[in-house]
Formats: structure tokens, sequence, C-alpha cells
């Protein structure tokens, strides 16, 4: 079936730092990648998202590009912010399987001062 | 302001006590879910609704009940609840396009004695 698989954490990174986020996946057909954050004491909330092969989704600075040929999407930022200490997911979502979100397991991030 | 509301936020109560979380979203969306939160286990759906009336098991639907009677509730029933409900519940809506942007409410998290 449909999975995620992405980069273990904690990553801890210093203010001003690059940021990757490893996200690589498995699917038939042709699925949605999304990215999430979550904040401390907080829901889910979509960071960006790409429907298509080659698709580069971007938002608050963080960019993330469907690569259909390494099956992977990872997150990156150039310079990263206290602010921007979360959790990161990455998910799918397939029409072939019910619309249903297939998510990773998550990547903590710090980023200290 | 668009969102999906949760209530309640907090809350604790013992084996056996009936209980219901209620969802509620203000986009009109026709798709609706109930993931729980886990460590080490990240999200898991529960339940998901295509539309009115139209309900359906997810990955982990065992000791759970939900009910679509309108557009823009999704309440989670836990009929008995055990320990081993103790959980972060989200619920999420989307409109049944192709891309599935899924929105999430704040969370409702769930001891059980």
């Amino acid at each position: 079936g449909d999975s995620v698989t992405q980069m273990e954490g904690p990553v801890t990174l210093s203010e001003e730092a690059f940021l990757t986020i490893n996200c690589t996946y498995t699917a038939t057909g042709y699925p949605s990648l999304f990215w999430y954050v979550q904040y401390p004491g907080e829901g889910l909330q979509l960071l960006l998202k790409a429907t298509k092969a080659d698709d580069k989704g971007s938002n608050k600075g963080f960019e993330a590009t469907y690569r259909k040929e390494t099956t992977s999407f990872h997150l990156e930022k150039g310079s990263v912010q206290v602010s921007d200490s979360a959790v990161y997911f990455c998910a799918l979502s397939n029409a072939g399987n019910n619309r249903k979100l297939i998510w990773g397991l998550g990547t903590s991030l710090a980023v200290n001062p | 302001e668009a969102q999906v509301t949760q209530n309640p936020r907090y809350l604790i109560t013992v084996t056996g006590k009936k209980l219901t979380v209620t969802c509620s979203q203000n986009m009109n969306h026709e798709y609706m879910s109930w993931y729980r939160q886990d460590p080490g286990l990240g999200l898991r759906q529960i339940y998901y609704s295509m539309n009115v009336e139209v309900t359906d098991k997810g990955d982990v639907p065992e000791g759970y009940k939900v009910s679509r009677k309108e557009k823009r509730n999704f309440p989670l029933i836990l009929e008995s609840p055990s320990p081993n409900q103790t959980s972060l519940y989200f619920c999420a809506s989307a409109r049944t396009s192709e891309y599935n942007e899924q929105f999430f409410g704040p969370g409702t998290r769930l001891t059980v004695l």
C-alpha cells in the first residue's frame, strides 16, 4: 500500500541555518503531496503542497519539489528562525484511496537563537 | 473565519463512561475525517465521511462510532472508552476535490483512566 517515510528527528539547528527534511513515498498512480506543520499545542496546518510531478510548493520561505523519478518531496528552507520550531509532517493523498491522507511519522525541529 | 472547531479541547474520563467529541466546520466541505495521533505511530485515520449520511471506516475504527447527519458536523463517539483510547484526536475537513487539502481542528486531548 501507499506509504510515506520521513527522516527521523529531532533536528536541532541554529537560527539562519539551512534546513532539509527528507521525505520519500511509495504510491500507485499520481498522488498529491503535502507538508503539514504542527506548532506546540496546536493542530496541523497545511504548509505547502504539490499536485503533480515537478511542481514546487512554497510558503513562508519553505519549498518542496515533487520528484517522481526519485519519489521524493524534501522540505527545504534557506534560513530558519526560532519561530519555525515545530513538528513537520509529510503526507500524500491518492484519489484512488478514498482521499485518505497517508502520513509520515513527523520530524521535530528545534531552532536555537 | 474559515475553521474547524472541536470540543472539548481536553477531557479526562474513566473507563466505560460514554463520551462524544464534537467537530464542526464552516467551509461547506463535503469530506470530514477523524484521526488519532500517538507517539511513534503518527496520525492514523479512525473514520471518514465523503458526504452527509456517508461514513466509512479508516485504519483504526474499533471502539469508535461516528455520524454525519448534517454537512457541518461530524461527532466522534466512544461508547465505552478504554485506556488504550487515550490519545490526541484531530478532526479534519476538505472539499471532495482531486487534491484533498485538509483543514484541521485544534485537537482534543483525551485521557481515559
